[in-house]
């Protein structure tokens, strides 16, 4: 049972538009929730995260939304550069110690 | 500060033979994680060190894998005999506290013949 799911494996995207990752979850216990990303032979990133008494978070051009009720986040990244291009994992994480479950990613292609 | 470090980056062993991936922390991180990574899904916690003592084994195939992190610092993770199914990518990664936000290393990449 997949508890974090990310069901768009791939996004292209214009450079300067905007990009936007979506991640939904199960399990309400998660209180915690972050993305990562990654680029081909190397491990994956801390990019942003939000706890759950948030329902945005932003850094700079990227920007993360919680939707409790819906169970649903979203990554925006305004606007979008083609170093930008790698794979995106969404993850959650429940209490103190911060066990992190992760999607399975989507993989974003920013086109100059 | 330096990133993790994992070795070697990249093995080929043929099924039944042991295999071992070897992970330095970052300086000063007392949580050390080892991740399963499998083609096109994300990490998957294997095994979870607080200093020297494993705080979260339950998703380590124990009849085949093992580690350890001796004195807190260095670990080391193994399969013992490798099977097909352990192709993968073998991340591990590291925080300062258990509830830290987690570095990871560029993982090894295990092919099994």
């Amino acid at each position: 049972d997949q508890q974090v799911k990310q069901n768009s494996p791939s996004l292209s995207v214009q450079e300067g538009r905007i990009s936007i990752l979506n991640c939904d979850y199960t399990n309400s216990m998660f209180d915690y929730f972050l993305w990562y990303k990654k680029y081909p032979a190397e491990g994956p990133t801390f990019l942003i995260s939000i706890s759950s008494i948030k329902d945005k978070n932003e850094d700079g051009r990227f920007t993360v939304f919680l939707n409790k009720s819906a169970k649903h986040l979203s990554l925006h990244i305004v606007p979008s550069q083609p170093g930008d291009s790698a794979v995106y994992f969404c993850a959650a994480g429940t209490g103190s110690a911060r066990q992190l479950t992760f999607g399975s990613g989507t993989q974003l292609t920013v086109l100059p | 500060e330096a990133g993790v470090v994992q070795s070697p980056r990249y093995k080929i062993i043929e099924k039944k033979q042991p295999v071992a991936f070897w992970c330095n922390p970052i300086s000063g991180h007392n949580t050390l994680y080892w991740y399963l990574q499998n083609l096109g899904q994300g990490p998957e916690l294997l095994i979870r060190y607080e200093n020297e003592e494993a705080v979260d084994d339950s998703q380590l195939p124990k009849d085949r894998f093992s580690a350890e992190r001796l004195k807190g610092v260095d670990s080391t993770l193994k399969i013992q005999p490798a099977e097909l199914g352990d192709s993968a990518v073998y991340l591990c990664a590291s925080s300062r506290t258990l509830a830290g936000e987690q570095f990871f290393g560029p993982g090894t990449r295990l092919t099994v013949l």
